[in-house]
């Protein structure tokens, strides 16, 4: 099975909106997560990452929360804008002493003005 | 800001050709990668790369696959006999390495086997 999937693979709000973007990992062993955001026709584009000795960290409108209880990881995005419409990927780091990421299968955010 | 790029951004190939896609990484990074992501899929890690050789692969990268660094700044990948199922988008990316190395992709190749 899957080590990292998302919860919602579409998510559509307006403008000015907070966001939630949630997304589930089964490897309890990973200790280093990341979101990324892709927008059509890029690469991945690194948000946000946070350790597992955290369970919150903020960025500039964005908030990563980590719960290991329940192996969750979200991502949050205050006051949405259009330009934040994009497919966001949850990913997960193994301990293998090298970065290798596991990516979950991305939740498409549409921001409408 | 420095930035990975990557050349062609689209590659047409037949099957059973070789392909090599190139990257340029950011300058001080130690760390190289491969990544391909299957039209409306998720990205899956194919090679990790450091110090001139491969430090870890997936299932993904069979014998079909090689990597390369021929010269302090290009990084590339080298698929020897390409199959349909090999299209997909193929990113480089580079990071400084350890645990919590943050990896900074790509723009990508589209590569589209015929």
């Amino acid at each position: 099975g899957e080590s990292v999937g998302l919860h919602l693979p579409t998510l559509s709000v307006q403008e000015g909106d907070n966001s939630i973007i949630n997304c589930a990992y089964s490897n309890s062993a990973s200790d280093y997560f990341i979101w990324y955001k892709q927008e059509s026709g890029k690469g991945p584009q690194f948000i946000i990452d946070i350790r597992s000795n955290m369970d919150k960290r903020q960025g500039q409108r964005v908030t990563v929360l980590l719960n290991k209880t329940v192996k969750h990881l979200s991502l949050q995005i205050a006051a949405t804008q259009p330009g934040d419409s994009a497919v966001y990927f949850c990913a997960e780091n193994t301990l293998s002493g090298y970065s290798t990421l596991t990516f979950g299968k991305g939740t498409m955010l549409l921001v409408s003005p | 800001e420095p930035e990975v790029t990557q050349t062609p951004s689209h590659q047409v190939t037949q099957m059973g050709q070789e392909v090599i896609l190139r990257c340029v990484p950011i300058s001080n990074h130690l760390y190289f990668y491969w990544y391909r992501q299957i039209l409306g899929q998720k990205v899956e890690f194919l090679v990790s790369f450091y110090n001139n050789e491969i430090s870890e692969k997936s299932e993904i990268f069979d014998d079909q696959f090689s990597v390369e660094r021929p010269d302090g700044s290009n990084f590339t990948l080298k698929i020897r006999s390409t199959k349909l199922e090999d299209s997909a988008m193929y990113f480089c990316a580079s990071g400084r390495g350890g645990s919590t190395d943050t990896q900074y992709f790509g723009p990508g190749t589209r590569l589209t086997v015929l």
